[in-house]
C-alpha cells in the first residue's frame, strides 16, 4: 500500500490564486480530513470527511473548499489564496468507521508546503 | 475548543537517559493520542490510550492517563539520536474529530 500520497510537495502562489492540492489514500479507509500545520503550532483541522459525500468544517474551514466524490480522494481546494494561508497542509485518513471514526489513529501523508506571496 | 496542551514546549536530554512529556485537557474525553513528527515529515501514529485505560505499553514507550487530572504522559526511556523529533498528543474533542496540541520538541544530545 502506498498509504496517503499528497500532490504537490511545495507550491508557489501568489495572492488571489486558485489552486487544489490532491489527497489519496488506498487503504478505504472512511475517514479523511485536512490539517494545517504553522510554524512551532500543532495542527488545525481544516475539513473533514467521514465517507463518500459527506464533508463537515472543522476548526478553520474559511478560505477553503473540499468534497468527497470517491473513499480514495480528498482534495483540498483554496478558492483565493491569501498570505496568512501560507503553511504546511496535512491529509489524513483514519481506521475508524461511523461516527467516531475521526478519533481512531491518523495515517498522515507527507505534506505539502504552500506558499502565497 | 477542548485541546490537549504539551508540557514542556521543549526538552534536551542525554541520549540515554528517560524523556517524559505532558498532556493536559480541558473536558472528558473518550481517547486520547500521541504522535511523533520527524523535521519535514508527516506525523506518525505512536499509542492510542482509552478512557477506561490508567497505562499502555509499545517497546520503548509508556504512556499513562488520568482522566480525574485530565492528563497523560508519554515516557522514552533510554533515549536515541532517533528519538529526536515533535510529539504531539491530541484528544477527541467530538465523535468525528480530533484536536492536536501544540507539541514538545524533544533533541537528544549524544
Amino acid at each position: 500500500n502506498a498509504g496517503v500520497t499528497q500532490t504537490p510537495k511545495f507550491q508557489v502562489l501568489k495572492t488571489g490564486q486558485s489552486m487544489t492540492l490532491q489527497c489519496a489514500q488506498d487503504m478505504n479507509h472512511e475517514y479523511m480530513s485536512w490539517y494545517r500545520q504553522d510554524p512551532g503550532m500543532g495542527l488545525r483541522l481544516i475539513h473533514y470527511s467521514v465517507g463518500a459525500g459527506i464533508t463537515d468544517q472543522g476548526e478553520v474551514p474559511n478560505g477553503y473548499n473540499v468534497s468527497r466524490s470517491t473513499t480514495e480522494d480528498f482534495p483540498l481546494r483554496l478558492l483565493s489564496a491569501a498570505p496568512s494561508q501560507t503553511s504546511v497542509y496535512f491529509c489524513a485518513s483514519s481506521t475508524g468507521t461511523g461516527f467516531s471514526s475521526g478519533t481512531d489513529t491518523q495515517y498522515f501523508g507527507p505534506g505539502t508546503r504552500l506558499t502565497v506571496l | 475548543s477542548q485541546q490537549g496542551e504539551e508540557d514542556p514546549q521543549a526538552l534536551s536530554i542525554q541520549e540515554g537517559e528517560n524523556a517524559t512529556m505532558n498532556c493536559s485537557y480541558k473536558t472528558s474525553i473518550n481517547n486520547l493520542q500521541w504522535y511523533r513528527q520527524n523535521s519535514g515529515r508527516g506525523l506518525v501514529h505512536l499509542i492510542l490510550i482509552r478512557s477506561n485505560e490508567r497505562e499502555k505499553h509499545s517497546g520503548r514507550l509508556r504512556v499513562t492517563l488520568d482522566t480525574s487530572k485530565k492528563s497523560s504522559s508519554l515516557l522514552i526511556t533510554a533515549s536515541r539520536a532517533a528519538d529526536t523529533a515533535s510529539y504531539f498528543c491530541a484528544t477527541d474533542s467530538s465523535a468525528s474529530k480530533i484536536i492536536f496540541g501544540s507539541g514538545t520538541r524533544l533533541s537528544i544530545r549524544p
